[in-house]
């Protein structure tokens, strides 16, 4: 079974502070997801990384795919509240198992106004 | 709204009584998987169906728990015999395919007494 460790579990930071948040594996994956998740909703995708080394940018969030392809970061630039709420990273298994999402516990992300 | 619905929003039972939870697909996907996440922890993969093939049930943590997904549209969770570790919310997401962007409906919270 792959697992993905995240870190911090928690983040409690102030508006307009810089952040990152870690997703790691001994195993290589396929390509690695960044979701956010809200209290009392599901999951929403933001990126999908598929290549070792790539970068993603979304607005004031990078995101970053390990050479190896068993690591990733997100890097938040001035927080925002709205900001606020669980970033869960998941990997694909790859081969004929690509539907299968092994989940990180989650990195919940409080940002004070 | 087209999103993917899921139904009851809440569940309280008492140990030993089954449950059924109810999940809407977005009209046209044809993949459906579930999956349950408990407090502190990741989601875990329950259960995949896509079209008509054989479900991947691989995820079900033990022969209490049993889905169908009936007219490709429509799927059910059932849980028998609940237990308290049961206990957590039940996700289900649906997508174009199994290589597709998975869209996650708001869960269902079921508590088990």
């Amino acid at each position: 079974t792959q697992l993905l460790e995240q870190s911090p579990q928690f983040l409690s930071i102030q508006e307009g502070e810089n952040l990152t948040v870690y997703c790691n594996s001994s195993s290589v994956f396929s390509s690695l997801q960044w979701y956010r998740q809200e209290p009392g909703e599901g999951p929403v995708l933001l990126v999908t990384v598929v290549t070792g080394g790539e970068v993603k940018k979304l607005k004031r969030l990078t995101f970053q795919f390990g050479d190896a392809r068993k690591d990733s970061s997100l890097h938040i630039t001035a927080a925002q509240p709205g900001d606020t709420g669980l970033y869960l990273c998941a990997g694909e298994e790859g081969g004929g198992s690509n539907y299968k999402l092994t989940f990180g516990k989650g990195t919940l992300l409080t940002v004070n106004p | 709204g087209a999103g993917v619905s899921q139904s009851p929003s809440n569940k309280v039972t008492e140990k030993g009584k089954d449950v059924e939870l109810r999940c809407d697909p977005i009209s046209g996907h044809t993949a459906l998987y579930w999956y349950r996440q408990s407090l502190g922890q990741g989601l875990e993969f329950l259960i995949y169906f896509q079209g008509n093939s054989a479900p991947d049930k691989s995820g079900l943590p033990s022969d209490r728990f049993s889905a169908e997904r009936t007219g490709g549209s429509v799927s059910t969770l059932t849980i028998q015999r609940t237990q308290q570790e049961d206990s957590a919310v039940y996700l289900c997401a649906s997508s174009w395919g199994p290589f597709n962007e998975q869209f996650f409906g708001p869960g269902t919270r079921l508590t088990v007494l």
